[in-house]
């Protein structure tokens, strides 16, 4: 069965505090894994994906990095408009739709 | 560009009830999706459709109906509903791509 945890549940940091989340899986086969941020009231909005171990992307202070077990969101400096619920999910190999299997999600807190 | 649009935002319904919610997306995607979003669990797969005319079962279907009978809609039906349906209900779309899922703003309901 295909797993997903992340850790910390939730993350408190100052701004300009840097820090990382964890995303650990357990699939058959990896197709692709995705980060999303949530914000409160709010669908998912999409951030990276990744496919192979050893790709890093980044998007403004967020780099995602990827290892056969595990994914990092790198958040450096921080601003309090960062705050959110960031979400990993994973996409397994043989699925014929894009299904994803979400993690429980990591709820960060930037204060100013 | 609308994107994906969920109809109601809020609903409260008796148990025992039915009702019906409504995913349109203005993209052309093929696949769609409903998920169920309960504190503690993440994001779980009810029903998704990798097409017009399809539907197939995720994670959660139990006491849920869908249909695809045009590309840009997906309905969710609950025939009778129960307090453990309370939750909020997220629909996606994606492309036969690995761009990721657009999400909807989400349906919050709940079963008193």
């Amino acid at each position: 069965e295909d797993q997903v945890t992340q850790s910390p549940e939730a993350l408190r940091l100052q701004e300009g505090e840097s820090s990382s989340l964890n995303c650990s899986y357990t699939v058959s086969g990896l197709r692709g894994l995705f980060w999303y941020r949530q914000d409160p009231g709010k669908g998912p909005e999409f951030l990276f994906t990744l496919y192979s171990a050893g790709e890093e992307k980044e998007k403004e202070r967020l780099k995602a990095t990827l290892t056969k077990k595990e994914s990092f969101l790198h958040i450096t400096a921080p601003k309090p408009e960062d705050s959110a619920t960031y979400l990993c999910a994973v996409q397994a190999l043989g699925y014929g739709a894009q299904k994803l299997v979400f993690g429980q999600g990591t709820r960060l807190t930037i204060n100013p | 560009n609308a994107g994906v649009t969920q109809t109601p935002k809020f609903r409260v319904l008796k148990t025992g009830q039915s009702m019906t919610l409504l995913c349109a997306q203005d993209m052309n995607h093929e696949y769609m999706y409903w998920y169920r979003q309960d504190p503690g669990m993440g994001l779980r797969l009810i029903h998704y459709s990798v097409g017009e005319g399809t539907t197939a079962k995720g994670e959660v279907p139990d006491g849920y109906n869908v249909s695809r009978l045009k590309k840009q809609n997906f309905l969710l039906g609950l025939e009778s509903a129960a307090p453990s349906q309370t939750s909020v209900y997220f629909c996606a779309s994606s492309e036969s791509g690995d761009y990721g899922y657009t999400f909807g703003s989400g349906t919050r309901l709940t079963v008193v």
